[in-house]
């Protein structure tokens, strides 16, 4: 198992600005991940962050948007930028190491654009 | 894309009562995972399922993945209020990534 340290937890932003989410795993694994969710619903990939390379990105998401960082095996960020009150979602941070790719989640980041 | 469909999307019981979920997709699992998600968490692991018509329990949790592996169910007894939460079937794709269902919602009152 892996435990996943995710921050800010939540805060609040102007429209038009930036803000970076922090995931640091207390352990080496080989994949992460980072998630968009609407509260109550299912759970939608942004991206994988791979590490010392570009992250790889899903259908509707764009680097310029959401800027991912993964400099070694336990850390990585996401940025989220010139935010619009559409971005308002939790963001979770995934690791995974094993053969059933079974998933450990940090806590979110609950952001609200204002 | 594989979809994972969920069902019931909500679902409100009172203490005790028994329930079940359900997740089902068109296409065979390579394996199925259950997750259950509280408010202001990350969702956790409950079990991972591998072969067609295989059972596993977790206390008052009974998980069975199909025979031919392309649905799965959670069914919970006696349900308490700490079973509250979102539960989430998943299933891994290529590149360890995984498609997560459409959600369950439960709250248990007493």
């Amino acid at each position: 198992s892996a435990v996943i340290s995710q921050k800010p937890s939540r805060d609040i932003c102007q429209r038009g600005t930036s803000l970076t989410i922090q995931c640091q795993v207390d352990s080496q694994v080989t994949m992460m991940f980072w998630y968009r969710q609407q509260p109550g619903q299912s759970l939608t990939l942004i991206a994988t962050a791979n590490q010392g390379s570009e992250a790889t990105y899903e259908s509707g998401f764009v680097i310029d948007k959401f800027p991912i960082s993964r400099p070694n095996l336990t850390f990585s960020t996401l940025t989220v930028s010139n935010m619009s009150p559409e971005d308002s979602s939790i963001y979770l941070c995934s690791a995974s190491s094993g053969r059933q790719a079974e998933a450990f989640f940090g806590q979110g980041t609950r952001l609200t654009v204002v | 894309t594989q979809l994972l469909e969920q069902s019931p999307q909500f679902l409100s019981i009172q203490e005790g009562e028994n329930l079940t979920v359900y997740c089902n997709s068109s296409s065979v699992f390579s394996s199925l995972q259950w997750y259950r998600q509280e408010p202001g968490e990350g969702p956790v692991l409950l079990v991972t399922v591998v072969t067609g018509g295989e059972v596993k329990k977790l206390k008052r949790l009974t998980f069975q993945f199909g025979d031919a592996r392309k649905d799965s169910s959670l069914h919970i007894t006696a349900a308490q209020p700490g079973d509250t939460g979102l539960y989430l079937c998943a299933s891994p794709g290529g590149g360890n990534k995984l498609t997560f269902g459409t959600g369950t919602q439960l709250k248990v009152e007493l």
